[in-house]
């Protein structure tokens, strides 16, 4: 099976920063990667599929890259409301392995 | 609006069963491939299994292979996850959820993949 790194495990930037979170396929997977984010006590949100499109309704400060092994989630500008767990995850095929998840902190 | 709610969690000696159920409103539940998705407690999100729209291709994480059926009943707008030979790691809180379906533009192809909607979820504790 094609395992999913994320790099860091966690972050801590300041308002403002622009942050990147990184999420590498043991494989490639084309563009088949979807982003989500994870607020403390609440359900996962999709924030971007197919690696690079944008989910309706969020924030433009957020974007995706990337393709066949090698993915990047950027946050342009890390607001206060951003505190998050932030997971990556592959959907080319069985099984639709998520990455260990990042969690990202304000300074 | 779409709704996912998940009912049939709750504490369960390790070997026994339990089944979940997942009700869909708000959406054309017999025209979505529909997901498990749990999460151990304090750790990340881990998929569990999913399912084609009409029911005729399923797949399941290695972990829970022969242990765990995913099942729907398009006629009730509903999802369900049997789980049978529970372990003490099958503790977690169970999401259900949707998949969502997109023109992708690298293959020029419609492609199922990601999940837009979710359940609150609910929490299987295995435990004797």
């Amino acid at each position: 099976d094609i395992q999913m790194t994320q790099s860091p495990s966690s972050l801590s930037a300041s308002v403002g920063d622009r942050v990147t979170i990184t999420c590498r396929a043991s494989q490639g997977i084309n563009n088949y990667l979807a982003w989500y984010q994870q607020k403390p006590g609440k359900v996962p949100k999709l924030l971007i599929y197919a690696a690079s499109t944008l989910q309706s309704g969020v924030p433009s400060r957020f974007s995706g890259s990337g393709s066949g092994t090698d993915f990047t989630l950027t946050i342009s500008s890390l607001q206060p409301e951003d505190v998050a767990a932030y997971y990556c995850q592959k959907y080319n095929s069985a099984p639709w392995t998520f990455g260990q998840g990042t969690k990202v902190e304000i300074k | 609006d779409v709704q996912l709610v998940e009912s049939g969690g709750g504490l369960v000696q390790p070997g026994g069963p339990l089944r979940l159920s997942c009700a869909a409103s708000g959406f054309a539940f017999g025209s979505y491939w529909m997901s498990w998705v749990r999460q151990a407690p304090g750790k990340g999100l881990e998929w569990v299994a999913n399912m084609k729209e009409d029911g005729t291709e399923k797949h399941f994480v290695d972990s829970v292979k022969g242990r765990f059926t995913i099942s729907r009943d398009n006629a009730k707008n509903s999802l369900y996850l049997q789980m049978n030979s529970l372990r003490d790691e099958d503790t977690a809180v169970y999401y259900c959820a949707r998949v969502t379906y997109y023109f992708d533009s690298y293959s020029s192809s419609g492609v199922w993949g990601a999940v837009d909607f979710w359940g609150q979820g609910t929490l299987v504790t295995v435990s004797s």
